[in-house]
């Protein structure tokens, strides 16, 4: 099994810019979440969904970002326009949850806004 | 609500030694306990996990955590300490008072190994 991917593993981008972060989950796993990492705030849930439904988004700081699950095998979290503030880990991670609740993190995207 | 403890943002422990990362938990429903590693410029693995049954779990690299319902305690331990161990630990209780698969995670212990 690949494991949970994601692309770009890092990203740089000037301030205002838009920026889209990608996540494939690990196949026949039917959640996905979204989590950002900073030294600052430690590790925050944005958003999960279940079965390509967005179940909970009350961690998405604001209006700037978003995720959309078209499919099972795709994700995306898009901030609109970027900030520096927003410069973090950006961490997926999938699970079956029928089966159980553990989930499989990927490697991450390193994100710099400057 | 759900919530999660890690007593000590550092803890350092000599090469050899017992490793000892304490997690605290609260929870109004029987919970799903993890012990997730991170090492620098990594994504979180998983060392561990309890759900039900036995309540001495072991998991990778030679750790192993006890469920204490009376404490409503997981600590992770290990017998000795290993260079490689050091990293970062976070301990999560899955949010099932809420009908999710959400996550609560402790504020993580980073480990340092003394040579």
């Amino acid at each position: 099994d690949a494991g949970v991917i994601q692309s770009p593993r890092h990203e740089v981008t000037e301030m205002g810019q838009e920026v889209t972060l990608r996540c494939k989950p690990i196949s026949g796993h039917n959640s996905l979440f979204w989590y950002r990492q900073t030294m600052m705030r430690g590790l925050e849930l944005l958003i999960y969904f279940n079965n390509n439904v967005p179940i909970d988004d009350s961690g998405m700081p604001e209006d700037r970002f978003s995720a959309k699950m078209p499919n099972a095998s795709f994700s995306t979290l898009k901030i609109q326009p970027s900030e520096p503030r927003d410069s973090a880990v950006y961490f997926c991670a999938s699970s079956k949850t029928e089966v159980s609740y553990e989930q499989y993190f990927g490697p991450g995207t390193r994100l710099t806004v400057t | 609500a759900q919530s999660v403890t890690q007593l000590g943002s550092h803890v350092s422990v000599s090469e050899g030694a017992l490793v000892l990362l304490r997690c605290n938990y609260s929870s109004s429903v029987p919970p799903y306990l993890f012990w997730y590693v991170q090492y620098p410029n990594q994504g979180l693995q998983l060392l561990l996990k309890y759900t039900t049954g036995a309540t001495l779990v072991k998991g990778i690299n030679g750790f192993e955590a006890e469920f204490k319902k009376s404490e409503t305690s997981f600590h992770l331990t290990k017998p000795s300490a290993h260079m490689s161990d050091a990293a970062e630990y976070f301990c999560a209780v899955s949010d099932r008072a809420s009908g999710t698969y959400k996550y609560i995670f402790g504020t993580g212990t980073r480990l340092k190994v003394l040579a």
